[in-house]
């Protein structure tokens, strides 16, 4: 069973362009994530979909971030314009919910440089 | 605000030599405590969730426990593969995210 697909795995692109990040949860998981890792902040939360639906996007960092899930197999990250400080490793993360068992299986992220 | 706070930053261990990495939380209402494991340019993979104070889980040379204000990974008689960052999560009840502490990055010498 393949694990979350996320592409590009790595990004360079130049300040002010827009940068599109692809996620494809597994199959049968309801609950997607996609997270931000830095060295200095660690994995944080940037936005929580439930059932194609977003749920709590208080972790995007401002209105330069908008995220969308258009149905159960497939999300979008999108960054304009984009700025060096966005630099950083994002991960997509999926789950299917449970009463127990609950945990999120992440994918191999896709390292973003904005020069 | 939830908080997770692990220690050490960074653990170096010879091949064989046990020790516990801490996972210190402050959440309202715990729904569950994950560990996670993460290698270098890869995300991180579940390893453990625990549930209520006391409980335990091991697998292979991985032993986590809970009280009601930390957790432990028990590392016995360790290898070099199990050098890799080790994050700790808290869920809290009635929410469906995570709030992920920083880490601890072990590294085992052969």
């Amino acid at each position: 069973d393949a694990g979350v697909i996320q592409s590009p795995r790595h990004e360079v692109t130049e300040m002010g362009q827009e940068v599109t990040l692809r996620c494809k949860p597994i199959s049968g998981h309801n609950s997607l994530f996609w997270y931000r890792q830095t060295m200095m902040r660690g994995l944080e939360l940037l936005i929580y979909f439930n059932n194609n639906v977003p749920i709590d996007d208080s972790g995007m960092p401002e209105d330069r971030f908008s995220a969308k899930m258009p149905n159960a197999s497939f999300s979008t990250l999108k960054i304009q314009p984009s700025e060096p400080r966005d630099s950083a490793v994002y991960f997509c993360a999926s789950r299917r919910d449970r009463v127990m068992r609950n945990e999120q299986f992440f994918g191999p992220g896709t390292r973003l440089t904005v020069l | 605000e939830d908080q997770v706070t692990q220690s050490p930053e960074a653990l170096r261990l010879q091949e064989g030599e046990s020790s516990s990495l801490n996972c210190s939380y402050t959440v309202s209402g715990l729904r569950g405590l994950f560990w996670y494991r993460q290698d270098p340019g890869k995300g991180p993979e579940f390893l453990f969730t625990l549930y209520s104070a006391g409980e335990e889980k091991e697998k292979e040379r991985l032993k986590a426990t809970l009280t009601k204000k930390e957790s432990f990974l028990h590392i016995t008689a360790p290898k070099p593969e199990d050098s890799a960052t080790y994050l700790c999560a808290v869920q809290r009840t009635g929410y469906s995210t995570l709030t992920f502490g920083k880490g601890t990055m072990l590294l085992v010498s052969p």
